[in-house]
């Protein structure tokens, strides 16, 4: 089947600090990845996503590389805010003629101090 | 272009009790997946519908919870007889179509807690 293994947390940080968040995916097929914030009391958003290996996602700093040699798509942010915290989680979607269901992982809480 | 949307945001029931929760996908969108977060835990898909039809309750727990998604209307998910261990957040996604190329957007969800 279909799994996602995530860094567990929590993980604090200093402002400024470098961000590192590991990802790991099992997946029948060819995956489509995923990285989805959620800030507290909201929803999931779509932070950027990544569709064949070697694909990059970017946005608001973060930055994650499709790796399918090592089946890896960890999160990265040269430079955290206190606006970051939040939960982060890593997902997939595998081509199922036209059932396409994400596979989450348990999600990383992340706090940044001032 | 309104978001997803999801009511009510948070409902409270008694054991025994019946939850309605609803969402209405976003403008367009023919798809609706809902997930389940248990406290400290990912989100969990249960079902996928597209209008008037199940496509994918393999996630949906055997008895007591049923999905549609009418032709008019929003999508409700509904739970009988809820438990405790039925409290969790509740998350309900929309895409136009297909969504392995396409984003899931997400609605803010529905806290339940059962008493």
């Amino acid at each position: 089947g279909n799994s996602v293994t995530q860094m567990e947390g929590p993980v604090t940080l200093s402002e400024e600090a470098f961000l590192t968040i590991n990802c790991t995916y099992t997946a029948t097929g060819y995956p489509s990845l995923f990285w989805y914030v959620q800030y507290p009391g909201e929803g999931l958003q779509l932070l950027l996503k990544a569709t064949k290996a070697d694909d990059k996602g970017s946005n608001k700093g973060f930055e994650a590389t499709y790796r399918k040699e090592t089946t890896s798509f960890h999160l990265e942010k040269g430079s955290v805010q206190v606006s970051d915290s939040a939960v982060y989680f890593c997902a997939l979607i595998v081509s199922n003629f036209g059932n396409e269901k994400l596979t989450f992982g348990t999600g990383t809480r992340l706090t940044i101090i001032p | 272009n309104a978001g997803v949307m999801q009511n009510p945001r948070h409902l409270v029931r008694r054991r025994g009790q019946e939850a309605r929760l609803r969402c209405s996908p976003m403008k367009g969108h023919s798809h609706v997946y809902w997930y389940r977060q248990l406290p400290e835990e990912g989100l969990k898909f249960m079902v996928y519908l597209q209008k008037e039809n199940i496509i994918d309750e393999s996630g949906m727990p055997k008895e007591r919870f049923s999905a549609e998604f009418p032709k008019e209307g929003p999508s409700i998910l509904r739970i009988q007889q809820v438990v405790r261990g039925d409290s969790a957040a509740y998350f309900c996604a929309s895409s136009p179509q297909s969504s392995y190329y396409n984003e899931q957007f997400f609605g803010p969800g529905t806290r339940l807690t059962v008493l």
